[in-house]
């Protein structure tokens, strides 16, 4: 079954401002965690990813950060454009599969 | 390069008929896998291919759901017959390896059921 979660379903930010997409797993076992991207009537698309040996990781407006303590991985979208509303995935990769939560939808206002 | 190509992107069908969705993956990716999207939800995995070969299919529903990748590139998956809780976006994507790699996918296939 699914050990991804999301804390929240939706979030709204204004342009211009910081984003954070918080995400929970309970597997210890998951090595390798990507964030993917779902706009509407599209497939979802990769953002960013990071491995367990790391602690955070940064693309460019996007950061990945990783705490195995407490199983909680957050992307950090910065200075949030309209086109970066979407749903947002987290997904984690266990035994050569990848497992999604049910995503955050991100609205950003004008 | 070119991305996973699906077809058809949108099927309606009746209940208890059969349909079927195929999928192209990016050349020279050995690894292929069905999802199901059911609106509001995240992908969960039918089936994952490696090559010709199914690597996992445990959430496949195996009396209605089959899936086959004959040659090792495209793939199709077919349900018969098919269900109201059947509708739902398929999505296929590919990945290069197994494992810790970035899977790409496609726009998807989205099935209604009536």
């Amino acid at each position: 079954g699914e050990s991804v979660g999301l804390h929240l379903p939706t979030l709204s930010v204004q342009e211009g401002d910081n984003s954070i997409i918080n995400c929970a797993y309970s597997n210890s076992a998951s090595d390798y965690f990507i964030w993917y991207k779902q706009e509407s009537g599209k497939g979802p698309q990769f953002i960013i990813d990071i491995r367990s040996n790391m602690d955070k990781r940064q693309g460019q407006r996007v950061t990945v950060l990783l705490n195995k303590t407490v199983k909680h991985l957050s992307l950090q979208i910065a200075a949030t454009q309209p086109g970066d509303s979407a749903v947002y995935f987290c997904a984690e990769n266990r035994g050569n599969q990848f497992y999604f939560g049910t995503g955050t939808s991100l609205t950003v206002i004008p | 390069e070119a991305g996973v190509a699906q077809s058809p992107r949108y099927k309606i069908i009746e209940k208890r008929q059969s349909v079927a969705f195929w999928c192209n993956p990016i050349s020279g990716h050995a690894t292929l896998y069905w999802y199901q999207q059911i609106l509001g939800q995240g992908p969960k995995l039918l089936i994952q291919f490696q090559n010709n070969g199914v690597v996992d299919d445990s959430q496949l529903p195996k009396d209605r759901f089959s899936a086959e990748r004959l040659k090792g590139v495209d793939s199709t998956l077919k349900i018969q017959p098919a269900k109201l809780e059947d509708s739902a976006v398929y999505l296929c994507a590919s990945s290069l390896l197994q494992g810790n790699t970035e899977a790409f996918f496609g726009q998807g296939t989205r099935l209604t059921v009536v």
